[in-house]
Formats: structure tokens, C-alpha cells, sequence
């Protein structure tokens, strides 16, 4: 069955760079894009990003300067890496697949920007 | 971008009722609208896919409608696993957005 599941630090300080892991099972990277989503504490959910099938990617223009999606299709996993963090990237980040609009999604992980 | 605005924010309702959740399109979205149910710490579940199809799996009290700009999800007897926040999705237009979310509380 289709399962994402996301992984990475719960603690990121202030500058530093957040990578996280998105690791899918249950279909390919090669036939349905994986997407980045965020929601903030309280607040509603962010499109963050995209990593498509063919393996092009889109950023959200608030992010893009910031922002990276890779993926390594053997080990079935697809990569964010965002810069310069501040406060306001405090949020829970999730992954989810794209097949009319987003079907499944994982979990999500607590990502907290703080010193 | 499309800008999605759901209503209301929050909705006080018992078990049993009929409720219904909208979303409205800042521009037409051509039904490319899907609504999900979210629980604290869980992956949220699509229930509805083009603004009128069931996920599989998911109960027949939960229905979609609408066209052009106007959406709504429909919960006709409330159950007590229904507590929960909702939110909705346009996909016609990228990027994809979503509208701010509804938490159903029990009353």
C-alpha cells in the first residue's frame, strides 16, 4: 500500500539549514510527483514545493530562494533542503503524493526553529 | 494564485447533526476541488476528490458539492470520529492551494 513517511531533526537553529527526508513506499518516484506541504502551529497549510515524475521541481516564490527538492528514485526517497531559517519556518512539514491533487500523505514532522 | 476561503472557521455541532463546510474559489476551479479530514498527529485523509467523488473506503455520510467558485462538503449525521478539522484543496491552478480550515468541535 502507498505509504510516506518523513524524518529529520525536531530542532533546527536559527540560520541553519533544515533537510529533511521524505521516504515512500508503494509506488514510484518515476510515476507520481511527491510534494512538500507545511503548516504552521495554528495556522493552514503551505505548498512548500514539488519534486514531478520526470524529476523537475517547483518552489513556492516566497521559498524558492531558499529552498531545494531532490530525490534518489533507488532508495525511494525525495530530499528538501531549506536555508537561512527563521522563526516563521517553525511548522509541521509534510509530504504527500500527487494523483488528483494529493491523495496520500505522511504523518508529517515537527520541525521547530529555535536557539 | 487562487485564494481559497472556508467557512466557518469553527463549527460547534452534536452527534447526529448535518453540518456543511464551504470553500469559495477567488476564480473558477472547474470542480478541481478535493476535502480532507485532519486529526492531531495524523496524515490527513482525502475524503472527496473533484468536488463530488468518495474516496474509497470513506462513509457515505460525507458528500461533496458545487461548481465554478463555490464548494461544500456535506456531513449528514455526524458521528463521533468526525471531530475533527477539515480543509480543502484546489488543484485546477498551480500552485495548488488550500483553503484555511474548519475545526468541528462537539458541542
Amino acid at each position: 500500500q502507498v505509504q510516506l513517511k518523513e524524518s529529520g531533526p525536531g530542532l533546527v537553529q536559527p540560520s541553519q539549514t533544515l533537510s529533511l527526508t521524505c521516504t515512500v513506499s508503494g509506488f514510484s518516484l518515476t510515476s507520481n510527483s511527491v510534494h512538500w506541504v507545511r503548516q504552521p502551529p495554528g495556522k493552514g497549510l503551505e505548498w512548500v514545493g514539488a519534486i514531478w515524475s520526470g524529476g523537475s521541481t517547483d518552489y513556492n516564490s516566497a521559498l524558492k530562494s531558499r529552498l531545494s527538492i531532490s530525490r534518489d528514485t533507488s532508495k525511494s526517497q525525495v530530499f528538501l533542503k531549506m536555508n537561512s531559517l527563521q522563526t516563521e519556518d517553525t511548522a509541521i512539514y509534510f509530504c504527500t503524493r500527487s494523483a488528483g491533487g494529493f491523495d496520500y500523505w505522511g504523518q508529517g514532522v515537527m520541525v521547530t526553529v529555535s536557539s | 494564485d487562487i485564494q481559497m476561503t472556508q467557512s466557518p472557521s469553527f463549527l460547534s455541532a452534536s452527534v447526529g447533526d448535518r453540518v456543511t463546510i464551504n470553500c469559495k474559489a477567488s476564480q473558477n476551479i472547474n470542480k478541481y476541488l478535493n476535502w480532507y479530514q485532519q486529526k492531531l498527529g495524523e496524515a490527513p485523509k482525502r475524503l472527496i476528490y473533484n468536488t463530488n467523488n468518495l474516496q474509497t473506503g470513506i462513509p457515505s455520510r460525507f458528500s461533496g458539492s458545487g461548481s465554478g467558485t463555490d464548494y461544500t462538503l456535506t456531513i449528514s449525521s455526524l458521528q463521533p470520529e468526525d471531530f475533527a478539522t477539515y480543509f480543502c484543496l484546489q488543484h485546477n491552478s498551480f500552485p495548488w492551494t488550500f483553503g484555511g480550515g474548519t475545526k468541528l468541535e462537539l458541542k
